[in-house]
This record gives C-alpha cells, structure tokens and sequence, in this order.
C-alpha cells in the first residue's frame, strides 16, 4: 500500500515569498491533516479536512497560509507571504475516518521541510 | 497550547536495556497516542489507548494510562539500537477531534 505522498520535501525561499506543498493521501482515506512541525516541538495541528471541508482550522494563521482539498483527494498548502518564523517542517498525514470511529490512527508523509531566508 | 508533555526531554541508554518515557497531560481525554519519529521513516503509529484501559501491549512495547493523574507512559523493553528516535504522545480530548502532540522524548540507544 502506497503512503502519504507529499512534495517536494526541501524548500528554500526568501522572506515575503510565496511557496506551495502538495499531499496526496492513502486512497480511500477521507480525513486529511496539515501539521507544522518547529524544531524541537511536536507537531501543531493547522488544518483537518473531511472529504473536502474543513472540520478545523483554528490553529491556521488566516493571513497568510491557505489549504484546500479538490475533490475530496489532493490538497495543497500555501503560504504568501512567507516570515521567517514559517521555517518548519510541514507533515501531511491521513486516516480512514472521522477520529469519531474506532480507527484513529494517522499516517503520515515524510514531510517538507521549509527554510526561510 | 501543549496538552501533552514528555519527561524526560532526552535519554540515553546501552542496548538490551529498558526505556521508559512519561506524558502528562491537562484535560480529560477520549485516548492517548504514542508516536515515533525518526529521520528515516518519518512519523509512525506505535499504540492507542483509550480512556477506559490502565494498560495496553504491542510487541516490545507496553502503554500505561492513569486517568487520576493525567499520565501516560510508555516502555520499550529491551531496546534496540533501531529503536533510537524521537517518542511522542498525542491526546485527544472527547469534545474535539484533532490530536495534540506533546513536544517528544528523544531516545539515543548504544550499541
């Protein structure tokens, strides 16, 4: 079974840039994660869809990363502009179902790690 | 906010040897998960345990959950150079549905 695939998986850009990454989950799985990752921290939460909505972005800094999930599949994060703050790794992870049912176990892809300059 | 945190922040221990990590946490949970993460295969899966269990085993690895005191523990026996990583716990509470991640134990084991 193919895992989480996300890319690219290293990115370098300048301050006030703008910069996308891409996630393609496990097929079949509907929930679909977005997590920030500090060095030396665990990872934060940003955003959780469910098919294509969004069941939480409360941790999402609104003004200037954005996410969305076309046909309940793919999603891309992205971040505009970018702050040097935003240096991180960035995991996408997935699951079968709704952390509601039995099966909550989240998978994970290897990440992309973003310095900003 | 941390709901999770790991104690101790690093440790170090020689082969053959027992590791035991700890996680406390703030508010009442649904379950608690552990997780592993090295460079080499990112952030895996280890064991859930629910609310309602005091102990869980998989393989080498042994889950403890005590309500009353808001803590977790987690013991690799007989370790293994492989096992070096960095271990973290993820609660979920019953009124929301995301994870929250502690921010890790980092394992280092001799060989």
């Amino acid at each position: 079974e193919a895992g989480v695939a996300q890319s690219p998986r290293y990115k370098i850009i300048e301050k006030r840039q703008s910069v996308a990454f891409w996630c393609n989950p496990i097929s079949g799985h509907a929930t679909l994660y977005w997590y920030q990752q500090i060095l030396g921290q665990g990872p934060k939460l940003l955003i959780q869809f469910q098919n294509n909505g969004v069941v939480d972005d409360s941790q999402l800094p609104k003004d200037r990363f954005s996410a969305e999930r076309l046909k309940g599949v793919d999603s891309t994060l992205k971040i505009q502009p970018a702050k040097l703050e935003d240096s991180a790794v960035y995991l996408c992870a997935s699951s079968l179902v709704l952390p509601s049912e039995y099966q909550e176990t989240q998978y994970f892809g290897p990440g992309t790690r973003l310095l900003v300059l | 906010s941390q709901q999770g945190e790991e104690d101790p922040q690093a440790l170090s221990i020689q082969e053959g040897e027992n590791a035991t990590m700890n996680c406390s946490y703030k508010t009442s949970i649904n379950n608690l998960q552990w997780y592993r993460q090295n460079s080499g295969r990112g952030l895996v899966h280890l064991i859930l345990i629910r609310s309602n269990e005091r102990e869980k085993h998989s393989g080498r690895l042994r889950v403890t959950l005590d309500t009353s005191k808001k803590s977790s523990s987690l013991l690799i026996t007989a370790s293994r150079a492989a096992d070096t990583a960095s271990y973290f716990c993820a609660t979920r509470m019953d009124s929301s549905y995301k994870l929250i991640f502690g921010s890790g134990t980092r394992l280092l084991v001799r060989p």
